[in-house]
């Protein structure tokens, strides 16, 4: 079963403007990823972070981890129309079997 | 980074067939994938765990008779969909996880199934 919810469930905004995207989780986790999909594709991983880390860049994304309100954000500054695509954050559970469960996923959609 | 592959990536089949979808790991060992299955503008969801030498584990509420899965080497997961009915036409996505230090997984490109 799911754990992850994220908000936005859809997010419309224009070219160089910032979407920030959020996810909450349930239980324990070892660490948590971003990924990106693009419509009827694979997943591309974004960015990692793990338990005891509170913030991390890549590029033009953010991303915070809060533990003790078990959320993420993840930020992407400066958007551009490539961007659009579905968003989701996805928890390793710290059952130490790499078991990942996806949230609900933020649709971003970027006009140019 | 690390290559996940999957074959087909879509199959049309008759309602009542059987489906075999390969998930291999290319360039490293996977003693244990997992199998995804996505709905059209839904996220995805675990369906099992694929352990090399050893039963799938399967999520509450997916039927295991219905999803065959065998790991068959260190490198290699099959997903059968046994007698498929319309219902299960969806896309499926294979991961492995890297056991290096970035705890990361890999997933595969994913496999459109449509039951006519």
């Amino acid at each position: 079963s799911q754990q992850g919810e994220e908000d936005p469930q859809a997010l419309s905004i224009q070219e160089g403007e910032n979407a920030t995207m959020n996810c909450s989780y349930k239980t324990s986790i070892n660490n948590l990823q971003w990924y990106r999909q693009n419509s009827g594709r694979g997943l591309v991983h974004l960015i990692l972070i793990r338990s005891n880390e509170r913030e991390k860049h890549s590029g033009r994304l953010r991303v915070t981890l809060d533990t003790s309100k078990k959320s993420s954000s993840l930020l992407i500054t400066a958007s551009r129309a490539a961007d659009t695509a579905s968003y989701f954050c996805a928890t390793v559970l710290n059952t130490g079997g790499f078991k990942t469960i996806f949230g609900a996923g933020t649709r971003l959609f970027v006009k140019a | 980074g690390a290559v996940v592959s999957q074959h087909p990536s879509r199959v049309i089949c008759k309602s009542g067939t059987s489906v075999k979808i390969e998930c291999r790991s290319l360039d490293f060992q996977a003693t244990t994938m997992f199998w995804y299955r996505q709905f059209p503008k839904q996220s995805l969801m675990l369906m099992a765990t694929s352990n090399e030498g050893s039963k799938a584990t399967y999520e509450q509420g997916v039927e295991k008779d219905k999803f065959l899965i065998n790991h068959a080497s260190l490198t290699l997961s099959t997903l059968t969909v046994t007698s498929a009915h319309p219902e299960d036409s969806s896309f499926y996505i294979c991961s492995a996880p890297y056991q290096g230090s970035r705890n990361e997984q890999f997933f595969g490109p994913g496999t459109r199934l449509t039951v006519l």
